[in-house]
């Protein structure tokens, strides 16, 4: 049974960084891609960044200037990091990882709120 | 970017109707098409994948068709369990995109 258990601080101020980890349970840590995907309060869903097995990294060019993602596979761990956020970066943030079956099978951490606030 | 426009944003059915969702993308995108479920308070999760392909464990009654840049979402038979939000996501082109939403109540 594959989890994902991510934590992270979840009240921010303007300017500070945001950095959530995301530690993969029950599988092993190769072959697979890493995402983190976020959702605003009511609204829909936004990729942020992805990492493939190969260390190949792509990123939403509307956020790259701000993210950072890391791998750490001995800890089978990975992480985000979103610097000088501010009130529209409060959202659900999500990690997330796809295997490279013909189906691809994904599976998801359980979300953490971060909120943006003076 | 590819956008990704899902219509309709909302609908509301009964236990037992059919139910269809369309996502049409921007620009061609083949058949590199997902489709995801999620819940209130929970994290979205795959259905679909390559426009058609279920997912490992997904229940029949869920199905894809579409290529190009016209693709749909269909539920068989609702049950109380896929009362939920719809979402399509585009991966053929970086960076990935998901539709709106479309968020399925029970009329």
């Amino acid at each position: 049974q594959v989890q994902l258990q991510q934590w992270g601080a979840g009240l921010l101020k303007p300017s500070e960084t945001l950095s959530l980890t995301c530690t993969v349970y029950g599988r092993s840590f190769s072959g697979f891609y890493w995402s983190w995907v976020r959702q605003s309060p009511g609204k829909g869903l936004e990729w942020i960044v992805e990492i493939s097995h190969s260390g190949s990294t792509r990123y939403n060019p509307s956020l790259q200037s701000r993210v950072t993602i890391s791998l750490d596979t001995s800890k089978t761990q990975f992480s985000l990091w979103l610097s000088s956020v501010t009130a529209a970066d409060t959202a659900v943030y999500y990690c997330a990882m796809v295997d490279t079956a013909m189906v691809p099978n994904d599976y998801w951490g359980q979300g953490t709120l971060v909120t943006v606030s003076s | 970017d590819i956008q990704m426009t899902q219509s309709p944003s909302s609908l509301s059915a009964s236990v037992g109707d059919r139910v269809t969702i369309t996502c049409r993308a921007s620009q061609g995108i083949s058949n590199d098409l997902a489709w995801f479920q999620q819940k209130p308070g929970k994290a979205p999760q795959a259905l679909i994948y390559h426009a058609s392909s279920l997912r490992s464990g997904v229940p029949s009654k869920f199905s894809g068709s579409g290529s190009g840049t016209d693709f749909t979402l269909t539920i068989s038979s609702l049950q109380p369990e896929d009362f939920a939000t719809y979402y399509c996501q585009q991966y053929n082109t970086y960076p990935l995109t998901f539709g709106g939403g479309t968020k399925v109540e029970l009329k």
